[in-house]
């Protein structure tokens, strides 16, 4: 089975600044898919950004980057140039490829990190 | 484009009474899912169903059912609702591209 831990349950940042949030994983699987997904005030859970293990370059999404050290079980996203829109729960996600590619839909979630962007 | 859709999108019972929460999507996707949401705890499988009438269980099933008759439809049923059962729960759907697709939430108290 597999785990994945957020460290940080709450985090703050000024506007226009940088920040980063934690994440790291426990997995004995090879082939997976890492994710950020952002849930505002509304609820609704979006998708941030994405990341395939088998690739070694870092996902980037406008001003949303991450870190992935698989070596590490690791996988950290940075925000810059932080927006009062950015502030929200941030969720860190793992769903495991099964042969095939298959995925099945089942995403295993951290706890969350609550981040709030101060004016 | 509706996406996800899921209803009611809040719900009180009392101990004991049954309900079903309902999700519908119109991408065709074939993988579904339900998700409960709780405080330090994330989001958390309940059941899947990878096409009409395929389900298996997640990581917390005990007190929920489901069925999947068409490609479209996954509802959720709690058979006997306890207090603790209170959680916002999130349908979505997905491809095998790994992205999902989640529902509005729908916050259910249990008295």
């Amino acid at each position: 089975a597999q785990t994945v831990t957020q460290s940080q349950p709450e985090m703050s940042v000024q506007e226009a600044e940088t920040v980063t949030l934690s994440c790291t994983y426990d997995t004995s699987e090879n082939n997976y898919y890492l994710f950020w997904y952002k849930q505002p005030p509304s609820r609704q859970m979006i998708l941030v950004i994405r990341q395939e293990a088998y690739k070694q370059q870092n996902a980037t999404e406008n001003r949303f980057s991450v870190n992935f050290q698989k070596a590490a079980k690791s996988f950290s996203l940075k925000i810059s140039d932080s927006q009062l829109g950015d502030t929200a729960m941030y969720f860190c996600a793992f769903m495991k490829q099964f042969a095939g590619g298959t995925s099945y839909g089942k995403l295993t979630f951290g706890q969350g990190t609550i981040l709030t962007v101060h004016p | 484009n509706a996406g996800v859709t899921q209803t009611p999108k809040f719900q009180v019972l009392k101990t004991g009474q049954s309900m079903t929460l309902q999700c519908a999507q119109d991408m065709n996707h074939e993988y579904m899912s339900w998700y409960r949401q709780d405080p330090g705890m994330g989001l958390r499988l309940i059941h899947y169903s990878v096409g009409a009438g395929i389900t298996d269980q997640g990581e917390v099933p005990n007190g929920y059912n489901v069925s999947r008759s068409t490609t479209e439809d996954f509802p959720l049923r709690l058979l006997s609702a306890a207090p603790s059962q209170t959680s916002v729960y999130f349908c979505a759907s997905s491809r095998d591209t790994g992205e999902l697709f989640f529902g509005e939430g729908s916050r259910l108290t249990v008295l």
